[in-house]
């Protein structure tokens, strides 16, 4: 049963593209979060979803980020036109249900890196 | 805004010594999960502590939730290079996880 599997494991953008950050839920699981840590700190959670549901994106900026969990495939992160404080690790976790009293799985994490 | 904040930042010490790190709080968690993360990698859970006042053991790793379940430590003994890395704390706040900013941890053999 393979883990949470993120790509790209890293990923360097110039300041202006587009980022795009993919996470594969554990098997049978239907609840994705996404975080972002920067260096030497925690971890900032900042969308929650369930299939084709956003349910809480109270921590993602308004303008330049989305997130998606379509019926088929992974879910996508994507920053447009990318500055470099968006330079971070960004980590996708996964649960069977919904987060109270359920273990967390995390992916390895993407690395974005803008120049 | 709840907050758990975690101390010290940084604790390098020798093979061998015992060590407590801490994470604290004004707010109540109805849990509050324990994980150790390694360079380029994602945290992993290590316990979850529900009870106040509980008390879990894993192997050399002990750990205490607050009887009011504001705070939490980790207790490690006999510390080997085995256990560097970063350790977070994380309170449940409904479907959120709320994260301390971590102990960076360095045994040296």
């Amino acid at each position: 049963n393979a883990g949470v599997m993120q790509n790209p494991r890293h990923l360097v953008r110039r300041r202006g593209q587009e980022a795009r950050l993919r996470c594969s839920p554990m098997k049978g699981h239907s609840h994705v979060y996404w975080y972002r840590q920067l260096p030497e700190e925690g971890l900032k959670f900042m969308v929650y979803l369930q299939k084709e549901n956003i349910i809480d994106e109270s921590g993602m900026p308004k303008e330049r980020f989305s997130a998606e969990f379509p019926k088929e495939g992974p879910s996508i992160l994507r920053i447009q036109q990318v500055v470099r404080g968006d330079s971070a690790a960004y980590f996708c976790a996964s649960s069977p249900g919904q987060l109270n009293n359920e273990k967390l799985f995390f992916g390895s994490g993407t690395q974005l890196s803008v120049l | 805004t709840q907050l758990l904040e975690q101390s010290p930042q940084f604790l390098s010490i020798q093979e061998g010594e015992n060590l407590t790190v801490y994470c604290n709080s004004s707010s109540v968690f109805s849990s509050l999960q324990w994980y150790r993360q390694e360079p380029g990698e994602g945290p992993v859970l290590l316990v979850t502590v529900v009870t106040g006042g509980e008390v879990k053991k894993l192997k050399r790793l002990t750990f205490q939730f607050g009887d009011a379940r504001k705070d939490s430590s980790l207790h490690i003994t006999a510390a080997q290079p085995g256990d560097t890395g970063l350790y977070l704390c994380a309170g449940d706040d409904s479907y959120q996880l709320i994260w301390g900013a971590g102990t960076k941890l360095i045994i040296k053999p």
